[in-house]
């Protein structure tokens, strides 16, 4: 069954970065889509961007142009989502989804649990 | 003004049906664009419901239930869930979402109360 499994909560300073990992597993990573889309704490979601595993190709939304970094590992179906220059209005859930029928469908059919990243001096 | 706008809450009884709108900014014409629908329960992630774009342009998300349905009123600029034969668990948040500017633009969401 597909699977989109999301690395552990982390903890950062102000000013740092975090990098989430997303491993997919259930069918083949290449051929879909990853988008991430976070959510903090009672509020609703926001797309940050979306990633073609295959050619590596990527498209951030403009708010966070500058600061976000998606990259993939094909060799181990991995997902990778890093924010930099962290503020505490980046305290949320980063969820990874996957674009189940075609290139930019928006059809998001597999999510991971999402990823809790707190940002705290 | 924001992309899309949802009521923040909205409560139905169970059995009966309920009306989620997601309305565009004013210049953004439904008529054009594919309007996405996403359920979420708390503590867990969204989930596809479904998209819509015209009766002959609309696709299920696997699994739901077809008394979840799409459909757009132009005269109000929105996008409509319906979910008819409320049940229980039917409550939890809803979000429309559709692409514009080169963006996945979420609305608000509805918190839907059964009761």
């Amino acid at each position: 069954q597909v699977q989109l499994v999301q690395s552990g909560a982390e903890v950062e300073k102000p000013g740092a970065s975090v990098r989430v990992s997303c491993k997919a597993s259930g069918y083949t990573f290449t051929s879909y889509d990853i988008n991430w889309v976070r959510q903090a704490t009672g509020q609703g979601l926001e797309w940050m961007g979306w990633m073609n595993p295959n050619s590596g190709h990527t498209g951030y939304a403009q708010k966070f142009q500058g600061r976000v970094n998606m990259t993939r590992d094909p060799s181990i179906s991995t997902a990778y989502m890093e924010l930099s220059g962290l503020r505490s209005e980046d305290t949320a859930v980063y969820y990874c989804a996957r674009d189940g029928d075609y290139s930019g469908s928006g059809s998001f059919d597999y999510w991971g649990r999402g990823t809790l990243v707190t940002v705290s001096s | 003004q924001a992309v899309l706008t949802q009521p923040s809450s909205l409560s139905a009884s169970p059995g009966a049906s309920a009306s989620l709108t997601c309305t565009l900014r004013s210049g953004i014409n439904v008529g054009t664009y594919w309007m996405y629908w996403y359920q979420q329960k708390p503590g867990s992630p969204p989930q596809y419901l479904l998209r819509y774009k015209s009766d002959s342009d609309k696709q299920q998300g696997s699994g739901v239930p077809s008394r979840f349905s799409g459909s757009k009123d132009a005269s109000a600029n929105a996008g409509i869930l319906l979910i008819s034969g409320l049940q229980s668990e039917d409550e939890a948040d809803y979000y429309c979402m559709i692409w514009h500017s080169s963006h996945w633009v979420f609305g608000g969401g509805t918190k839907l109360t059964v009761l």
